[in-house]
């Protein structure tokens, strides 16, 4: 089974540029999260989509951030512009959707930069 | 939102067991806990999860306190590549909503 896939791997800009991660999440998976993790620290949950509808984004920075997920499958999350705050690992994960306390599986992430 | 302690760091020698502690005293009745490992450079793996009753699978155990305010992940025989970060999670029941903290770095020495 394909488990979910993330690029870029890796990313270095400079800040005040543009941004975006594309996430493609395991086959048959309504429930899709971007997660942020700044280094030393666990993930912290930035969105949480079901199908094409956002059901938690209360920690995103939405004047920055910004996340789709256009047909219900595949997502992206863009960051406009970049400060050196946002340097951290972005992880998604997705999960079958619907039934509770379900595993969630993750990407390996995308390493970003900020310089 | 209910939160757990965790040891920050631990270690083992490989082919013994583990015991990673996790301490969640404000837990409410509805909450289940999750435990997950993140291996370097790589996204967190599921581990195993549990409300009440203790639970066994193939990659490890745990054990709940009867009040439910602490609970232990059982590796029995530790390898090199069970070295990673654990994470403790308070699942509520009615949603998916996964909250990490910073979890316990497990070095495995040979």
């Amino acid at each position: 089974e394909a488990g979910v896939a993330q690029s870029p791997r890796y990313k270095i800009i400079e800040k005040r540029q543009s941004v975006a991660f594309w996430c493609n999440p395991i086959s048959g998976h309504a429930t899709l999260y971007w997660y942020q993790q700044i280094l030393g620290q666990g993930p912290k949950l930035l969105i949480q989509f079901q199908n094409n509808g956002v059901v938690d984004d209360s920690q995103l920075p939405k004047d920055r951030f910004s996340a789709e997920r256009l047909k219900g499958v595949d997502s992206t999350l863009k960051i406009q512009p970049a400060k050196l705050e946002d340097s951290a690992v972005y992880l998604c994960a997705s999960s079958l959707g619907g039934q509770d306390n379900e595993k969630l599986f993750f990407g390996s992430g995308t390493q970003l930069s900020v310089l | 939102d209910a939160k757990t302690t965790q040891p920050n760091s631990m270690e083992s020698n490989e082919e013994e067991p583990v015991h990673l502690p996790c301490n969640h005293s404000t837990i409410s009745g509805t909450d289940y806990i999750h435990w997950y490992r993140q291996l370097p450079s790589q996204g967190p793996e599921y581990v195993i999860h549990g409300l009440t009753s203790n639970v066994n699978n193939r990659m490890a155990s745990l054990a709940i306190a009867e009040d439910r305010k602490s609970s232990t992940l059982i590796l029995h025989r530790a390898t090199l590549r069970d070295a990673a970060v654990y994470y403790c999670i308070l699942r509520p029941d009615d949603n998916n909503d996964m909250r990490f903290g910073a979890g316990t770095r497990l070095t495995v020495k040979p």
